[in-house]
């Protein structure tokens, strides 16, 4: 069955950086489009990046800038650096596949907090 | 960008009832739209993909309809682990957008 580990979140002071990591097992890595989307404490989905299996980014205006997505298909991972990040990136990042089909599967996601 | 909009945002019904949840984008997407369910504290889930089609292992009372801006999520009959939040996601365009959500309570 197809799995995505995330990792790397935790408390981060503003203007700081932060690498998140997702983890893939179980399917084709090397041909798969991966996204990052976020949900912020109690609110809803917001998609923030996409990379191609060809490493094409794409990016939300709220980060566009100041995250970089990147992927290794050596080891299967996917990673979003986060730098100048601001209270309002505060949210659980989780990472997807992303086919014809949709979003599916979805990691368990890494909270990510911006506080001074 | 384009924009998704989710009705209701908040639905309270009963087991056993019929609720239909509506997803209109602000440009036609024909059916790039995905419907996934978030339980508290969970992932989001896959329930519908390309507006109609059910993801393998989902329970056959979830059915999605539409095509251009007009999109709907029906759940047939009710039941005590389908209350939970839903959202619609337009997957034709980058961004990529959700819907706000609609949370599906027990009345």
């Amino acid at each position: 069955e197809a799995q995505l580990v995330e990792s790397g979140g935790g408390l981060v002071q503003p203007g700081g950086s932060l690498r998140l990591s997702c983890a893939a097992s179980e399917f084709t890595f090397i041909t798969s489009s991966m996204t990052w989307v976020r949900q912020a404490p109690e609110k809803g989905l917001e998609w923030v990046s996409s990379i191609s299996d060809s490493g094409r980014t794409y990016y939300a205006d709220s980060v566009q800038g100041r995250f970089t997505t990147s992927r290794d298909n050596s080891n299967n991972m996917v990673y979003l650096q986060m730098s100048s990040v601001r209270v309002e990136d505060t949210a659980i990042y989780y990472c997807a596949r992303e086919r014809s089909s949709g979003l599916e599967p979805w990691g368990q996601g890494t909270l990510v907090t911006v506080s001074s | 960008d384009i924009q998704m909009t989710q009705s209701p945002s908040t639905l309270s019904a009963s087991v056993g009832d019929r609720v239909t949840v509506l997803c209109r984008a602000s440009q036609s997407i024909s059916t790039w739209l995905a419907w996934y369910q978030q339980q508290p504290g969970k992932a989001p889930k896959l329930l519908i993909y390309k507006a109609s089609s059910l993801e393998s292992g989902v329970p056959s009372r979830f059915s999605g309809s539409g095509s251009g801006t007009e999109f709907t999520l029906t759940i047939s009959s009710l039941q005590p682990d389908d209350f939970a939040t839903y959202y619609c996601q337009q997957y034709n365009t980058y961004p990529y957008t959700f819907g706000q959500g609609t949370k599906l309570e027990i009345k």
